[in-house]
């Protein structure tokens, strides 16, 4: 079955230890990207890669890093999560700019 | 710059009602246009799209008309189900023909009551 997956699904830190939300998706596809959802803000991308190695800021990248080794693979790192980098975290993926979207289920992140 | 502003919900409506579910956009060139539904527990999924002026986009019951001269794609349902219970993101892409780079609304919860 095609799929964006993400693990883990629900996580609870404490502020200021290191974190890695994984991301993997098995349709082949070039780009990828990261937005975190918050009410009445909507989705806001964080940081996007066009491929391999490509990686590029979106709108709210401040406190995250990714990177992308591996085509399937595109991690989100919090090096040392704040409170307010609490919020529910998609990734998505599409087969180049100019395809849909395929978001995966979430990830519920609560830094205290 | 590029923004989506859609109405605040929650949009509560019987079964069969008809829905509208307002957006407009304030972008510059020609952005393509979506309309995403995100299901209780589940990510996001492409419900619709437009990609130029005039377009109708339509899926499930669900339409959107593209307008340019009121800068708006407003969703409509002729008659909702529970089913359809969910909470529906406007987007728009600043790339006339791409889907990466959204930018979306705030989003709307609809409920459907039996």
């Amino acid at each position: 079955e095609a799929q964006v997956t993400q693990n883990p699904r629900y996580l609870i830190t404490v502020t200021g230890k290191k974190l890695t939300v994984t991301c993997s998706q098995n349709m082949n596809h070039e780009y990828m990207s990261w937005y975190r959802q918050d009410p009445g803000l909507g989705l806001r991308q964080i940081y996007y890669s066009m491929n391999v190695e490509v990686t590029d800021k979106g709108d709210v990248p401040e406190g995250y890093k990714v990177s992308r080794k591996e085509k399937r693979n595109f991690p989100l790192i919090l090096e040392s999560p704040s409170p307010n980098q609490t919020s529910l975290y998609f990734c998505a993926s599409s087969l180049n700019r100019e395809h849909e979207q395929y978001f995966g289920p979430g990830t519920r992140l609560t830094v205290t | 710059g590029n923004s989506v502003t859609q109405m605040e919900g929650p949009v509560t409506l019987s079964e069969e009602a008809f829905l509208t579910i307002n957006c407009t956009y304030t972008a510059t060139g020609y952005p393509s246009l979506f309309w995403y539904v995100q299901y209780p527990g589940e990510g996001l999924q492409l419900l619709l799209k437009a990609t130029k002026a005039d377009d109708k986009g339509s899926n499930k019951g669900f339409e959107a008309t593209y307008r340019k001269e009121t800068t708006s794609f407003h969703l409509e349902k002729g008659s909702v189900q529970v089913s359809d219970s969910a909470v529906y993101f406007c987007a728009l892409s600043p790339f006339s023909g791409g889907y990466n780079k959204l930018i979306f609304g705030a989003g709307t919860r609809l409920a459907v009551h039996p």
